[in-house]
């Protein structure tokens, strides 16, 4: 079955630019989304279509996806940007989303 | 505004079965597939199935087939999600989700969550 890989966390201090990757056989071929979930919450989208924001998204949060990894790029990261990110990707019918990775910006 | 709103916490027994509601308000209820997630405490998000609110057709995870149904009643704009023979690993959070629409596209993620459903399933 197909997977995605996230590093567990990743860390940035506040004002920096923060990057989660997410790993995939071939993911390029493919679109990703990435959703933002903060504690208690349920998740928000952030970016589709690999680089596509939905209104309302800052554009501080973009996305890239080439060869077998996407990108989610957080430029001028803020304390409020301390949340989960998942990423998810469509395997022949299937959602699959990646485990996740716990954003600490401090 | 679009909502999804969720019925309340559950808690059953192992063995039993759970119905998870989802209310659809601020859009055409019919336009968009709607999907269920699942989050365990603590660990990630868990695709189990999606209903075309339209036909109410549906497919499931591999992993929920045989347990999980799921139904809409197109007169309230709800959709349902049935998950029988519950074991403590069934204990989760929840969702419904509606997939997005891009003119010319599919395939497309959840841009509007419900509030989550907090399952415990416990003897």
């Amino acid at each position: 079955s197909y997977e995605l890989t996230q590093p567990p966390s990743v860390s940035v201090s506040p004002g920096q630019t923060a990057t989660i990757t997410c790993s995939g056989n071939k993911l390029g071929d493919k679109y990703v989304s990435w959703y933002q979930q903060k504690t208690g919450q349920s998740p928000v989208l952030l970016i589709y279509q690999d680089s596509d924001r939905p209104s309302g998204i800052p554009e501080r949060f973009s996305g890239s996806n080439s060869g077998n990894t996407g990108t989610l790029t957080i430029s001028g990261t803020q304390t409020t940007d301390e949340a989960d990110y998942y990423c998810q990707a469509w395997d022949s019918s299937t959602p699959i989303f990646g485990g996740g990775t716990k954003l600490t910006v401090l | 505004q679009v909502q999804l709103v969720q019925s309340g916490a559950e808690v059953k027994r192992p063995g039993a079965s759970v119905r998870v509601s989802c209310k659809a308000s601020g859009y055409t209820f019919t336009d968009y597939y709607l999907y269920w997630v699942r989050q365990a405490r603590g660990q990630g998000l868990e695709w189990m199935g999606w209903i075309n609110p339209i036909s109410g057709t549906t497919d499931y995870a591999q992993k929920f087939q045989g347990r999980v149904t799921m139904a809409r009643d197109t007169s309230i704009n709800t959709v349902y999600m049935e998950l029988s023979s519950l074991t403590s690993d069934d204990t989760a959070v929840y969702y419904c989700g509606r997939e997005m629409v891009v003119l010319g596209a599919n395939q497309l993620p959840l841009d509007h969550w419900g509030q989550g459903t907090l399952v415990t399933v416990a003897s």
